[in-house]
């Protein structure tokens, strides 16, 4: 079956620090891969994606590369904002359509 | 502008009492989606449909209850068979290209209170 996991949070850094979430998933067949970002009381935005293997995302600083041989797509960032405090989701779409989440990591940065 | 609209963002609900939740894209996007979030938790999947006219059942179906009438359009009914409505509710959508690439896109989340 299909499924991410996310490291635990909360992850509390401080402001220039640098930045790694990890994610890892299961899926069968050849996922599209996602980080989307919740701030408080908000819908998801999203924030970088990848649709095959090696491939890189980037945005905003942030960036995470597709490794098919770990199964991972860690989101790293090398220097962090207060503004980046928010709650990290990592998902996939299967071949199917349908996308699954991992339980989200809050990050806190403090200035 | 073209998104995801979501109404209204707050509600409160009387224990026994169904109550809808609207979901509007103007993205023309073909499949719409609705989530539940729990504090400090990830997404639940909802319902879920990929065409007009058609709706499949997500992770946690029971209590709740979906239409899709028009392509734009995908309301949520919570009803009173659902028991821990208290929740937000997040609608998302995506175009189903078939290419393997769609992003989904999400609305600003409607929260939800029984009281």
């Amino acid at each position: 079956g299909n499924s991410v996991t996310q490291m635990e949070g909360p992850v509390t850094l401080s402001e220039e620090a640098f930045l790694t979430i990890n994610c890892t998933y299961t899926a069968t067949g050849y996922p599209s891969l996602f980080w989307y970002v919740q701030y408080p009381g908000e819908g998801l935005q999203l924030l970088l994606k990848a649709t095959k293997a090696d491939d890189k995302g980037s945005n905003k600083g942030f960036e995470a590369t597709y490794r098919k041989e770990t199964t991972s797509f860690h989101l790293e960032k090398g220097s962090v904002q207060v503004s980046d405090s928010a709650v990290y989701f990592c998902a996939l779409r299967s071949n199917f359509n349908k996308f699954y989440f991992g339980s989200g990591t809050k990050l806190n940065v403090k200035p | 502008d073209g998104g995801i609209t979501q109404s209204p963002k707050y509600l409160f609900r009387k224990e026994g009492q169904n109550v809808t939740l609207s979901c509007e894209q103007n993205l023309n996007h073909d499949a719409m989606y609705w989530y539940r979030q729990d504090p400090g938790q990830g997404l639940r999947l909802i319902y879920y449909s990929q065409i007009v006219n058609d709706f499949q059942k997500g992770d946690i179906a029971e209590g709740y209850s979906v239409s899709r009438e028009k392509k734009e359009s995908f309301p949520l009914t919570v009803t009173s068979a659902q028991k821990n409505p208290t929740a937000f509710y997040l609608c998302a959508s995506s175009r189903d290209s078939g290419s393997g690439t769609d992003t989904q896109y999400f609305g600003p989340g409607t929260r939800l209170t029984v009281l």
